[in-house]
């Protein structure tokens, strides 16, 4: 089955800091990756995701991710970050190939700091 | 257009007690999903339905977890008897397979968080 890993469970960074949250899946084929964020007390709400072409993607409040297929990586990056970022991320990927659902991370829990 | 609507937001019962969560997702999406929300376990799926019919129910806990969607605007949750352990948040997520399922993003809803006593 596939699956992904967030190896991160909690990051603290400084308000106008960059970002970088990762993601390593493991995935038989070319990979469909999507990244969500989950506002505390609220659900979870795609940032963006990938399918194929261009290996940087960009989304929205920002955001962006670089697939790797050579680091079966797909790390969400911020230039900077601002207090409002401060939430849980979620990286996912479908869990089989065909018409079946997404198989999310653990989830990185990002706290920003003045 | 509202989201994915869930109700109740928030629910406490005492253990034993039969419980359900209602859902009702996006209009003309196709896929439905049910997950649950714990610190110990994370985001879990419980089950998937495609156009009314259910999926895959394989992330269902056990028997006393059960879920239905009579039509397209309407699925429930249900769980008897309740425990402690069943203490979550429980989403629901729908999306819409006409341009191709896996290009697709799950629309949540905001959740209804569940204390078992």
């Amino acid at each position: 089955a596939q699956s992904v890993t967030q190896p991160d469970i909690h990051i603290t960074v400084s308000e106008g800091a960059s970002l970088e949250l990762r993601c390593n899946y493991s995935y038989g084929a070319t990979p469909y990756l999507f990244w969500y964020v989950q506002s505390p007390g609220q659900g979870l709400q795609l940032l963006l995701k990938y399918f194929s072409g261009d290996t940087l993607v960009q989304g929205i409040k920002g955001f962006e991710a670089e697939f790797k297929r050579s680091q079966s990586s797909f790390n969400l990056r911020k230039p900077s970050v601002h207090w409002s970022d401060a939430a849980e991320y979620f990286c996912a990927v479908p869990s089989n190939s065909g018409n079946t659902p997404l198989v999310f991370g653990k989830g990185t829990r990002l706290s920003v700091i003045a | 257009d509202a989201g994915v609507i869930q109700s109740p937001r928030h629910e406490v019962t005492e253990m034993g007690q039969e419980v359900t969560l209602r859902c009702k997702p996006i209009s003309g999406h196709d896929y439905l999903f049910w997950y649950r929300q714990t610190m110990m376990r994370g985001l879990e799926l419980l089950i998937y339905f495609n156009n009314n019919v259910p999926i895959d129910d394989s992330g269902m806990p056990e028997d006393r977890f059960s879920a239905k969607m009579p039509n397209a605007s309407f699925s429930t949750l249900k769980i008897q008897p309740s425990e402690p352990r069943d203490s979550a948040v429980y989403f629901c997520a729908s999306s819409f397979s006409g341009e191709g399922w896996l290009g697709n993003e799950q629309f949540f809803g905001p959740g209804t968080r569940l204390t078992v006593l």
